[in-house]
C-alpha cells in the first residue's frame, strides 16, 4: 500500500508558466483533497474532488487554479500563469468517503516560482 | 466559520519530559479532531484521530483528549525523546469533507 502519491516534490517555474501538480490518493480512497500551506503560514483548504466531480472548491482562489479527478488517473491541481505568490507548499491528502477514518496526506509538491 | 487556535507556538524543553500541547476550536459541531505531526520540509503524519463521540485516543507515548463541549483538544507526549522534534497541528473535520487546521506548535526537545 504506497500510500497518497505526489510528485513531482519539487517544481521550480518562471513567472507566467504553468504548473501541474498531481497526487495518486491510496488505494481505495475515492476522496481527494488539495491543501496549500504558503510560506510562514497554516495549511488551508482549497479543494475537494470526488472522481470527475468537483464537491467543494470554496478554498480555491478564484482566477488561474483548477483541479480535476478524472475516472483514470491522478488527480490534478493546475496553476497557470503563476506567480511569485503561488511558491508554496501544495498537499494533497485522500480518504475513503465519509471521511469518518481520517485523511492520509501525501509528501507534497514544493512550488517555487523564479 | 470554524477557528482552530494552538498554544503554545513553539515549545522546547529538555528530554524526558512529559508535556502537553492545546489546541481550542470555536464550533463544537465536529465530525472529528487529528493530530497530525511535519517535520522540516515535510509532508504530514497522521498520529492521532477522534472521533466526535470519543473522549480520548492512545497511541504508544501519545495521548489525546477531546472536550466537544469546551472545544478542547490535547495532545500529551510522555518522556519526550529529540525524535520528537517537529511541528504538531490539530485539525477539525466538521462536514466529512475538509479539515480546519491550526497553527501548530514547534516543539523541541533537547538531549
Amino acid at each position: 500500500n504506497a500510500g497518497v502519491m505526489q510528485n513531482p516534490r519539487h517544481l521550480v517555474r518562471r513567472r507566467g508558466q504553468e504548473a501541474r501538480l498531481r497526487c495518486s490518493p491510496m488505494k481505495g480512497h475515492s476522496h481527494v483533497y488539495w491543501y496549500r500551506q504558503l510560506p510562514e503560514e497554516g495549511l488551508k483548504f482549497m479543494v475537494y474532488l470526488q472522481k470527475e466531480n468537483i464537491i467543494d472548491e470554496s478554498g480555491m482562489p478564484k482566477e488561474r487554479f483548477s483541479a480535476e479527478f478524472p475516472k483514470e488517473g491522478p488527480s490534478i491541481l493546475r496553476i497557470q500563469q503563476v506567480v511569485r505568490g503561488d511558491s508554496a507548499a501544495y498537499f494533497c491528502a485522500s480518504s475513503p468517503p465519509g471521511g469518518l477514518t481520517g485523511y492520509t496526506f501525501g509528501s507534497g509538491t514544493r512550488l517555487t516560482v523564479v | 466559520k470554524q477557528e482552530v487556535t494552538q498554544i503554545p507556538a513553539a515549545l522546547s524543553v529538555p528530554e524526558g519530559e512529559n508535556l502537553v500541547l492545546n489546541c481550542s476550536f470555536t464550533d463544537s459541531a465536529i465530525y472529528n479532531l487529528q493530530w497530525f505531526r511535519q517535520d522540516p520540509g515535510k509532508g504530514l503524519t497522521s498520529l492521532l484521530l477522534i472521533q466526535s463521540s470519543q473522549r480520548e485516543q492512545t497511541s504508544g507515548r501519545l495521548n489525546a483528549s477531546l472536550d466537544k463541549s469546551s472545544g478542547r483538544s490535547t495532545l500529551y507526549i510522555a518522556a519526550s525523546q529529540p525524535g520528537d522534534s517537529a511541528t504538531y497541528l490539530c485539525a477539525v473535520d466538521n462536514a466529512g469533507n475538509m479539515l480546519t487546521f491550526g497553527g501548530g506548535t514547534r516543539l523541541m526537545v533537547k538531549p
